[in-house]
């Protein structure tokens, strides 16, 4: 069936550190969407992607849609306390506009 | 705040019973899509109504069924519950149907199957 592949699975960083995340699939997507869930709480969207090689900024947070439209990555600069949380990626695939999502990646920062 | 509501936060129950989820929409939105999380999981898509009918379908077993009223708010019933499917359940709306508008997320329904 269809998959999203979204790495790392977990990340341990310092305070202040740049943090890189990504999606990849064999399928093709017309958007993608980053989203992140604090325990307890609904996923809330970061950025949303429309067209292949978009490149969009919220904050300290940058997200590109890949040219090959398979692909997404999520940045986040100088990390900050309250960036922990589990990031996902969710993709609208072109074949038949299903709305998917990565397994998240969970981010952890070191005290 | 998203704006999307979905009641109850928590239930538990046993074996074999039956639940109603309840979720209402963002204000203007049509579509509603049901999500279910298992622990350390991803969200797996269930169902998606656009302006009360159906129009996706995704992993949702036969002992689950859904709708939209037209008021717009949308129920997912789960039967016949097993331990299994204790998990996480998010409803999502969004504005449009197959022009993708981003999906805003309510908190949740926390099934406990005891």
């Amino acid at each position: 069936g269809q998959q999203l592949n979204q790495s790392p699975q977990s990340m341990f960083i310092q305070e202040g550190e740049d943090v890189s995340m990504n999606c990849t699939s064999s399928s093709i997507f017309n958007t993608w969407l980053w989203y992140k869930q604090d325990p307890g709480e609904g996923p809330v969207l970061l950025i949303a992607l429309y067209k292949a090689g978009e490149l969009t900024s919220n904050g300290r947070l940058t997200a590109q849609f890949g040219i090959t439209r398979k692909d997404s990555f999520l940045n986040i600069s100088a990390s900050i306390p309250s960036d922990v949380g589990i990031y996902f990626c969710a993709g609208q695939l072109r074949r038949d506009d299903k709305i998917i999502f990565g397994k998240g990646t969970r981010l952890h920062i070191l005290p | 705040d998203s704006g999307v509501t979905q009641t109850p936060k928590h239930l538990i129950t046993a074996t074999g019973q039956r639940v109603t989820l309840r979720c209402s929409p963002r204000s203007g939105d049509l579509s509603v899509y049901w999500y279910q999380q298992s622990l350390d999981q991803g969200l797996q898509f269930l169902i998606q109504y656009y302006n009360g009918e159906e129009r996706a379908k995704g992993n949702i077993l036969e002992r689950f069924s859904a709708q939209q009223f037209p008021d717009l708010h949308s129920e997912l019933n789960l039967s016949s519950l097993e331990l299994g499917d204790s998990a996480l359940y998010f409803c999502a709306s969004s504005a449009k149907d197959r022009v993708v508008a981003p999906l805003h997320f309510g908190n949740g329904t926390r099934l406990t199957v005891t």
